[in-house]
């Protein structure tokens, strides 16, 4: 069965200081997605990234960067000099293309607040 | 207009009462979802709908009943529940489940709660 775990449940930062979320995922398929979402305060999640299992290419778009190492099942997000605005919850989330369930397994989120 | 609007953004309800969700997304997608977002829980999937058809309900109580009348508009009526059941409820949506861009559209969300 696939699941997503995000040990971190909350963290604290002080605005400019770069924070990293961590996730980490298990499958059995050799095929799936990816996912991390924002939750702000107004409730409605909010996509930020999607990567496929073939694609172990870092990205980074603008402050945020995520590190997709599939020898560790792990895909993690990276704010850099974070800001106020950034306090949110963020999923990660996993969705498979091999079984039949076509529909997102989320992580139990992490909150992080940036302090001014 | 936010692309997925849900009301009532609040709803508090006895376990007795009867009430209903309202999701409508303007997006021109196919597939609608229901999750539960309960206190310090990964999100929960509820239902899912693809061309107005039910493709999953993830061992969801009968007290919670989807509807479907269309690929725009979702609901979820609520009859006789309990207070485990208090949670943030969200719609999504998305293209179709037959492709791979399984990118979700959220609403906002209704905040229940059972008392």
């Amino acid at each position: 069965a696939q699941k997503v775990t995000q040990a971190q449940t909350e963290i604290s930062v002080v605005e400019k200081e770069d924070v990293t979320l961590d996730c980490v995922y298990e499958t059995r398929d050799t095929t799936y997605y990816l996912f991390w979402y924002k939750q702000p305060p107004s409730g409605e999640l909010v996509f930020l990234i999607r990567r496929n299992s073939f694609d172990e290419q870092n990205e980074i778009s603008g402050r945020y960067s995520w590190n997709f190492q599939k020898s560790t099942s792990s895909f993690n997000f990276t704010i850099t000099a974070s800001q106020v605005v950034d306090s949110a919850v963020y999923f990660c989330a996993l969705f498979l293309m091999d079984t039949g369930r076509r529909a997102l397994t989320f992580g139990s989120g992490t909150r992080l607040q940036v302090q001014p | 207009e936010t692309g997925v609007t849900q009301t009532p953004r609040h709803l508090v309800m006895g376990m007795t009462n009867k009430k209903s969700l309202k999701c409508e997304q303007h997006l021109g997608h196919n597939a609608m979802y229901w999750y539960k977002q309960s206190a310090k829980k990964p999100l929960e999937l509820m239902f899912v709908y693809n061309f107005k058809e039910q493709t999953e309900n993830n061992s969801v109580p009968s007290r919670f009943s989807p509807e479907c009348p269309n690929s725009s508009h979702l609901f979820l009526h609520l009859h006789t529940l309990q207070p485990e059941d208090s949670a943030l409820y969200l719609c999504a949506s998305s293209q179709d489940l037959r492709t791979t861009n399984e990118k979700l559209f959220f609403g906002s969300g209704t905040q229940l709660s059972v008392l």
